[in-house]
């Protein structure tokens, strides 16, 4: 079944803006991911947060994580044309060993 | 120089076919996987092999069997295919699933469209 629910489903801002994408999630957690998926293309990792971190930076992306609330957001920070991309939150969970993805959110960046 | 590669990138077929894709990674990792992605993107996994052994198969029809010969390579066969195999089938793999730190690094997807 599905573990991570996405919001919003779309999201369309101008370049420049900040980007704030949420995901929630069901069971505990050991760590969670965040992913990117340009058109046409593969999974590209981005970054990783673990179940005892609160906040992870990484270059323009801020991930927090709140395991209380079962929840995750991705904060992209002066987007570009070029973050226009699909964006996914995956839970891992240890006695599954797997990744499991949410719905994602379609980020479009406009000039 | 190309980590995790999938072959072919695009395949059409008939209901009633058997076909094969295959994938191979140069990472070094032990742990590779299959995912199908909707056309929704909604991206579910399938399988997984860690060393050549299956360690994931999730509730996936018997049409559908992983091979790994190595564990740089895993293939997946479909047999009488359906419509509803119609997806992007995405390989990835991992340095290793006994660790709790698991970043995948993800194919280019095989986009199969069954008429």
């Amino acid at each position: 079944s599905q573990q991570g629910e996405e919001d919003p489903q779309a999201l369309s801002i101008q370049e420049g803006e900040n980007a704030t994408m949420n995901c929630s999630y069901k069971t505990s957690i050991n760590n969670l991911q965040w992913y990117r998926q340009n058109s046409g293309r593969g999974l590209v990792h981005l970054i990783l947060i673990r179940s005892n971190e609160r906040e992870k930076h990484s270059g323009r992306l801020r991930v927090t994580l709140d395991t209380s609330k079962k929840s995750s957001s991705l904060l992209i920070t002066a987007s570009r044309a070029a973050d226009t991309a699909s964006y996914f939150c995956a839970t891992f969970t240890g006695g599954g060993n797997k990744l499991t993805f949410g719905t994602g959110t379609q980020l479009k960046v406009e000039l | 120089d190309t980590a995790v590669s999938q072959t072919p990138k695009y395949l059409v077929t008939q209901m009633g076919n058997d076909k094969s894709i295959k994938c191979e990674q140069n990472l070094g990792h032990d742990t590779m996987y299959w995912y199908k992605q909707d056309s929704k993107k909604f991206l579910k996994i399938m399988f997984s092999y860690n060393n050549k052994e299956l360690i994931i198969n999730e509730t996936v029809p018997n049409r559908f069997s992983p091979k790994s010969p190595d564990k740089a390579h895993l293939n997946l066969h479909i047999n009488s295919l359906e419509l509803g195999d119609s997806a992007v089938y995405f390989c990835a793999s991992s340095q290793s699933v006994r660790t709790s730190q698991e970043t995948q690094y993800f194919g280019p997807g095989t986009r199969l469209l069954v008429l």
